[in-house]
């Protein structure tokens, strides 16, 4: 099944601890992205890749770091982790960075920084 | 910066009658528009997408129409069922470099009633 998947789904962390939250893609898309959705905000892109080792900041990548090593995963990475970071995440990857195309979501990651 | 935005918050309608939810974009070099139903505890899932070059496109159900002359988005939903009850959300595309790049509206609530 073509899917995006995101671990962990759920987190509760203590601020300054260092976390992780990995994205996969099975689909062979070249595009990825991270988001975060907050209530009365919408959705925000926090950081994109258009390829392998190819990543750039979206309109909200304080505080976030990513990567992309290897074509199908994309992890966020939350060096220092502070409570204004406590949202919803999502990943999301489409076929092509150029072209037309939609993108597909994972099931979201919660995250709680207290 | 350019948004996209949505006429109307909250949409209540009974099983069974035809749905309008409405988008108003403000960038005019989008060129590239998708709709997409979020679920609670879940992420945002593809409806339908429209080019630019196109002013309807019709799915199962779903029919998106596009007015580039008053900037204007909306998502039909034919036969409204209580499984159609979710936040719908607009999304655009800017031509040029955008590189997959999307801006999302802040999303509408579409409640079904049996």
């Amino acid at each position: 099944e073509a899917q995006v998947t995101q671990n962990p789904r759920y987190l509760i962390t203590v601020t300054g601890k260092k976390l992780t939250v990995t994205c996969s893609q099975n689909m062979n898309h070249e595009y990825m992205s991270w988001y975060r959705q907050d209530p009365g905000l919408g959705l925000r892109q926090i950081y994109y890749s258009m390829n392998v080792e190819v990543t750039d900041k979206g309109d909200v990548p304080e505080g976030y770091k990513v990567s992309r090593k290897e074509k199908r995963n994309f992890p966020l990475i939350l060096e220092s982790p502070s409570p204004n970071q406590t949202s919803l995440y999502f990943c999301a990857s489409s076929l092509s960075s150029f072209s037309n195309q939609p993108q597909h979501f994972g099931d979201g990651t919660r995250l709680s920084i207290l | 910066g350019e948004s996209v935005g949505l006429h109307l918050p909250t949409l209540s309608v009974q099983e069974g009658d035809n749905s309008i939810i409405n988008c108003a974009y403000s960038n005019s070099a989008s060129d590239y528009f998708i709709w997409y139903k979020q679920e609670s505890g879940k992420g945002p899932q593809f409806i339908i997408d429209i080019r630019s070059n196109m002013d309807k496109r019709q799915g199962q159900r779903v029919t998106v129409l596009l007015n580039k002359t008053v900037k204007h988005l909306s998502l039909q939903i034919a036969a409204t069922q209580p499984g159609d009850s979710a936040v719908y959300f607009c999304a655009e595309k800017a031509g040029g470099t955008s590189y997959g790049k999307l801006t999302f509206g802040q999303g509408t609530i579409l409640t079904v009633h049996p």
